[in-house]
């Protein structure tokens, strides 16, 4: 059965550093999200991306992130200069059409220090 | 602002018992509401989807309800297994082009062998 992959499992970065995060969607699917769950709390939604350009973006989605389709698999999450507060599990996810069953990735762990 | 609730926030029950799981959102102009299954550090299972002009989806054990006037879903669990055992998420869809999810906190369950 078709999944959403996600690499890396686990990162460890500096403060400040850049980070990206890789997700490769299901392959028929049009739309992609990212979500954030930082520890003991609720899945976060941060962004939504359709045809290329960001469909949906939440408040926390601010000018340190930016998403983007490199190729025709890969979905990535740039993270420019990380803080403490950035820490998380980052969840990919994909759907076939908008309203329909969200599909997640396993995550990437991402820890700042 | 969309708020979802969960209750109760954990629950241990016997394994053979038969369970239900709440879930109440704050704006019932939702678009869809989609339960999950969380264990323990790795993503999210999608279980049930639901549309807004739907009452019910039903997958092998698992029934979920829809109230949308009420702003209430409900989780029935059948028959209940200790491999049931996660954090089970409840989250709803605004549609219209808002595409990301807003989740509950969840509820974490237990079944006892």
């Amino acid at each position: 059965e078709p999944e959403v992959t996600q690499t890396p499992s686990h990162q460890v970065t500096q403060m400040g550093q850049e980070v990206i995060l890789r997700c490769v969607p299901i392959s028929n699917h049009l739309y992609f999200y990212w979500y954030r769950q930082i520890l003991g709390q609720k899945v976060e939604f941060l962004v939504s991306f359709y045809n290329n350009e960001i469909s949906e973006k939440s408040e926390i989605f601010d000018d340190q992130f930016s998403v983007e389709r490199p190729d025709g698999s890969n979905f990535t999450l740039k993270i420019r200069s990380t803080k403490l507060e950035d820490s998380a599990m980052y969840f990919c996810a994909s759907s076939k059409e908008v309203g329909e069953t969200q599909y997640f990735g396993p995550g990437t762990r991402l820890l700042v220090l | 602002k969309q708020e979802v609730t969960q209750i109760p926030a954990a629950l241990s029950v016997p394994e053979g018992e038969n369970l239900v799981l709440n879930c109440s959102f704050t704006d019932s102009a939702i678009y869809n509401l989609q339960w999950f299954r969380q264990d323990p550090g790795k993503g999210l299972t999608s279980l049930l989807l639901i549309q807004s002009s739907q009452r019910e989806q039903t997958s092998g054990r698992l029934n979920a309800s829809l109230d949308k006037s009420s702003g209430r879903s409900t989780l029935y669990i059948a028959a209940s297994q200790p491999g049931d055992s996660a954090t089970y998420l409840c989250a709803v869809g605004r549609g219209g082009g808002a595409d990301g999810l807003t989740f509950g906190k969840g509820t974490h369950l237990i079944i006892q062998p």
